[in-house]
């Protein structure tokens, strides 16, 4: 089972480019959500979906897009990169009361 | 808006210590408390609680939710090194969903 996979893993962008960040998982999980984690800040809520169709917007989702076509995808784009997104990236997916499952992590430099 | 507070931010502790961690939190209609580790990558899950289950036991590692003081602590016992990481607190609410809103974290560290 491969759980919730990421991809990249390591990326360097230059202020005002664009980039997605890959989401996946074969849980048949319901839920699924981004975080961003910075130092002295624990995970903070970006986006989140309870389902294929539906998405809102969670803590700090100024700058970050998501959709949900399929219960199994759900991907980050980053629409002009700017330095303050430079950060590591977590998806994380569960069922809807349940633990959540977290990806391996992306991490962003924005230069 | 859902809140959590851990303490401490960072502790330093010897091999053999226990060590009590300490989560509060504010929740519209507390659904669940969880707790994870975090060592250099992604968090691992550690524990749920709820109304229905306020204590929870694997191995050196225990934690406790007291609904009347909106708060839960996570206990290890005879750390070892391998215990370092971050413990991460975070609840969800009725109302917010499956939103989990997380803490801040406490730094571990247990020297030899």
């Amino acid at each position: 089972n491969a759980g919730v996979t990421q991809t990249p893993k390591f990326q360097v962008l230059k202020t005002g480019q664009s980039m997605t960040l890959q989401c996946a998982q074969d849980m048949n999980h319901e839920y699924m959500s981004w975080y961003r984690q910075d130092p002295g800040m624990g995970l903070r809520l970006i986006h989140y979906s309870v389902g294929a169709g539906i998405t809102d917007q969670g803590e700090v989702p100024n700058g970050y897009n998501v959709s949900r076509s399929t219960t199994e995808d759900f991907p980050l784009r980053l629409l002009s990169a700017a330095p303050s997104q430079t950060s590591v990236y977590f998806c994380a997916s569960s069922y809807m009361t349940g633990e959540l499952f977290f990806g391996e992590g992306s991490r962003l430099t924005v230069l | 808006e859902d809140k959590v507070v851990q303490s401490p931010l960072s502790l330093v502790v010897h091999e053999g210590d226990t060590v009590t961690l300490n989560c509060s939190y504010e929740v519209t209609n507390f659904r669940s408390l969880l707790w994870y580790k975090q060592e250099k990558k992604a968090p691992t899950f550690l524990f749920m609680l709820t109304s229905s289950g306020i204590e929870k036991k694997s191995g050196r590692l225990s934690s406790i939710l007291d609904k009347k003081e909106l708060s839960s602590i996570l206990n290890i016992t005879a750390t070892q090194t391998g215990d370092s990481a971050i413990y991460l607190c975070a609840v969800r609410g009725q109302t917010s969903g499956s939103r989990l809103t997380f803490g801040e974290g406490t730094q571990l560290t247990v020297n030899p």
